[in-house]
């Protein structure tokens, strides 16, 4: 079966641009995670949708944005970007999501942010 | 707070045996999990523990100590693939995974 797709693979953009990044998770999963990694600061979670809903949040401000649709393709939105936001954005698709935590999820390939 | 502490790097022989320690602290305990990551790719899934003990599968071994707030992942006759970085991930009691910064695993003939 195919992966977790995320598009685009590489993006530069300009301080005060705003992006918007995709993420098609498995076919049958229903729960998307998002992530930021940056090089030393591991992965910091930025939001979970299961169906629809956004389930759970982490600590990133309102500029981070994000929403699923019902074929369960997620994307995330940065408004008014900043140099910080330079990372690899990664998304994970699963099943059930974290609330089954025994349940494996899948890492797409990520998004690298440039701002510049 | 919550916190992953894990090695920055370390170093191992092919065909060697290498333990990477990861120590957490949350606020509540749904699992540990460890992920590998070769450079430029997505992590994938290694294993994930609930309960005190050893979980082997093949040539890697994941332990968990839930009153000690420690798991390590140990890795048996090295292979030259298996230089990656290697994720320690703690789920607390919302159900949201805690990352460490990672272990970049050195192989060396």
């Amino acid at each position: 079966k195919a992966g977790v797709t995320q598009t685009p693979r590489y993006l530069i953009k300009t301080r005060g641009q705003q992006v918007t990044l995709s993420c098609s998770p498995i076919s049958g999963h229903r729960s998307v995670s998002w992530y930021q990694q940056t090089p030393g600061q591991g992965l910091q979670f930025l939001f979970e949708y299961f169906s629809e809903t956004q389930r759970n949040k982490g600590n990133f401000p309102g500029r981070f944005s994000g929403r699923q649709f019902s074929n369960s393709r997620s994307e995330m939105n940065v408004s008014t970007l900043e140099l910080g936001d330079s990372a690899l954005y990664l998304c994970a698709s699963s099943l059930y999501g974290q609330q089954a935590p025994n349940t494996e999820a899948f890492f797409g390939q990520g998004t690298r942010l440039t701002v510049v | 707070g919550q916190n992953i502490d894990q090695p920055t790097e370390m170093t191992a022989t092919e065909g060697a045996i290498v333990q990477i320690n990861c120590t957490y602290q949350t606020s509540g305990f749904n699992g540990l999990f460890w992920y590998q990551q070769h450079a430029g790719e997505a992590p994938t899934f290694l294993s994930y523990n609930v309960l005190d003990g050893l979980e082997e599968k093949g040539r890697f071994s994941s332990f968990l100590s839930r009153s000690k707030g420690y798991s390590y992942l140990l890795l048996k006759e090295l292979q030259m693939k298996d230089s990656a970085s290697y994720l320690c991930a703690a789920m607390d009691s919302n159900y949201q995974l805690i990352w460490g910064a990672g272990t970049k695993l050195i192989i060396k003939p």
